[in-house]
Order: C-alpha cells, then sequence, then structure tokens
C-alpha cells in the first residue's frame, strides 16, 4: 500500500529557482493539503484542494502554486525560492468521512526536505 | 480562529515514567481532536483521536480524553518506552480535510 507518495525526498535550490514538489495519494481521497513544517511552530496549512479542479489558500499560501487536475495528484510549485522556504513540506490527505464533513484523519507522505541557498 | 497550544518541550523521561503533555485548544462549534506522532525522518502518524466531548481516544498505551468544559485534550500513557522518543502533535480539525496543529512537543526516553 503506497498512501501518499512525495517526491523529491531532498533539495537544494539558489534564491529565485523554481522547482515542483509532486505528491500523489492511491485511496481515493477527496481532500489533499500541503503543510511545512518549522522548528516550534508546529505544521501550517498552505494550500488543500476538496477534490479535482478545487483548490484554496491555507495560512501561508505566498510564493506557492497548486493545482488538482486529478483525484490523485496535487503538486506544489514554488514560483521564486527564497531563504524563507527552506523548511520542511508535507503532503496529506484524507476522505469526507461518514458524514461528509472532511474531519476524517489525515494520512501523511514522508515529507520533502528543502534547502534555499 | 482557531488554534490548538502544546506544553513546549522537549520532554525527557526515563523508561517506564509516567508521561503527561498538556495539549488546549480554541475552537467554534464541535472540532474533532486528534493527537499525531512523528518518529525521525518519517511523516506523521496518527496516534489516537476524539470526536466529542467527553470521547477518549486510546491507542499503544496512550490516551486522551476530549474535554469541552475546559477545552483540553491532554495525552497520557502510564509507562513510557525508549521507542516512544518521538513528537508528539496535537491536532483540531476544520472540516474540509484541513488541520490545525499545535507546535509539537519533543518526547526523548532514556534507558
Amino acid at each position: 500500500n503506497a498512501g501518499v507518495t512525495q517526491t523529491p525526498k531532498f533539495q537544494v535550490l539558489k534564491t529565485g529557482q523554481s522547482m515542483t514538489l509532486q505528491c500523489a495519494q492511491d485511496m481515493n481521497h477527496e481532500y489533499m493539503s500541503w503543510y511545512r513544517q518549522d522548528p516550534g511552530m508546529g505544521l501550517r496549512l498552505i494550500h488543500y484542494s476538496v477534490g479535482a479542479g478545487i483548490t484554496d489558500q491555507g495560512e501561508v499560501p505566498n510564493g506557492y502554486n497548486v493545482s488538482r487536475s486529478t483525484t490523485e495528484d496535487f503538486p506544489l510549485r514554488l514560483l521564486s525560492a527564497a531563504p524563507s522556504q527552506t523548511s520542511v513540506y508535507f503532503c496529506a490527505s484524507s476522505s469526507r468521512g461518514p458524514l461528509g464533513q472532511g474531519n476524517s484523519p489525515l494520512h501523511f507522505g514522508n515529507g520533502t526536505r528543502l534547502t534555499v541557498t | 480562529g482557531n488554534s490548538v497550544t502544546q506544553m513546549e518541550g522537549p520532554v525527557t523521561l526515563s523508561e517506564e515514567a509516567f508521561l503527561t503533555i498538556n495539549c488546549t485548544y480554541t475552537a467554534t462549534g464541535y472540532p474533532s481532536l486528534f493527537w499525531y506522532v512523528q518518529y525521525p525522518g518519517e511523516g506523521l502518524q496518527l496516534l489516537l483521536k476524539a470526536t466529542k466531548a467527553d470521547d477518549k481516544g486510546s491507542n499503544k498505551g496512550f490516551e486522551a480524553t476530549y474535554r469541552k468544559e475546559t477545552t483540553s485534550f491532554h495525552l497520557e500513557k502510564g509507562s513510557v518506552q525508549v521507542s516512544d522518543s518521538a513528537v508528539y502533535f496535537c491536532a483540531l480539525t476544520e472540516g474540509g480535510g484541513k488541520l490545525i496543529f499545535g507546535q509539537g512537543t519533543e518526547l526523548s526516553v532514556k534507558p
């Protein structure tokens, strides 16, 4: 069972470069989201999606773009990398749950550690 | 807005000691509450959950009770092991697949 797969595991970028972090899930989950993890700050929501073709901003969306063309994939694009984007990025997915409220537990990928110099 | 506050770490315990990690929340409505655990180099895994007031979530010897009157969801374990060393996150759901996380508490258990 693959679950949520993130690539790459590690990435080093120079300031101003762009890149895409890949995320794929094979559980047919409706909801997908991207978080960044920084020391002492827990995880903060960047962008999320409630289904194919639908995305919205989270708490810290600036500098990132997303799209959701299929149920399985939810890539995160860094448009012009900055040192402040050095972080560990986690993709997560979840189902609507029995009541359709989206309160089901999240399934996480293993993360992408990004360093911007 | 909604928020989660956890006790600061790191927490260092000896094996077989009792563990409490405090978590309080601010939320409108009746969110579901979760504890996630992150082992070194890995993503977060669900440890336990509670969906309504007075629910007790439990897993692997860990327990937490959803206390609406004190807006708390403290994590407890009666006897910790070295293998419990990890970072623990308290979280609440805002629906739509979104979670609000606390800042995380690092636990280190010494033999």
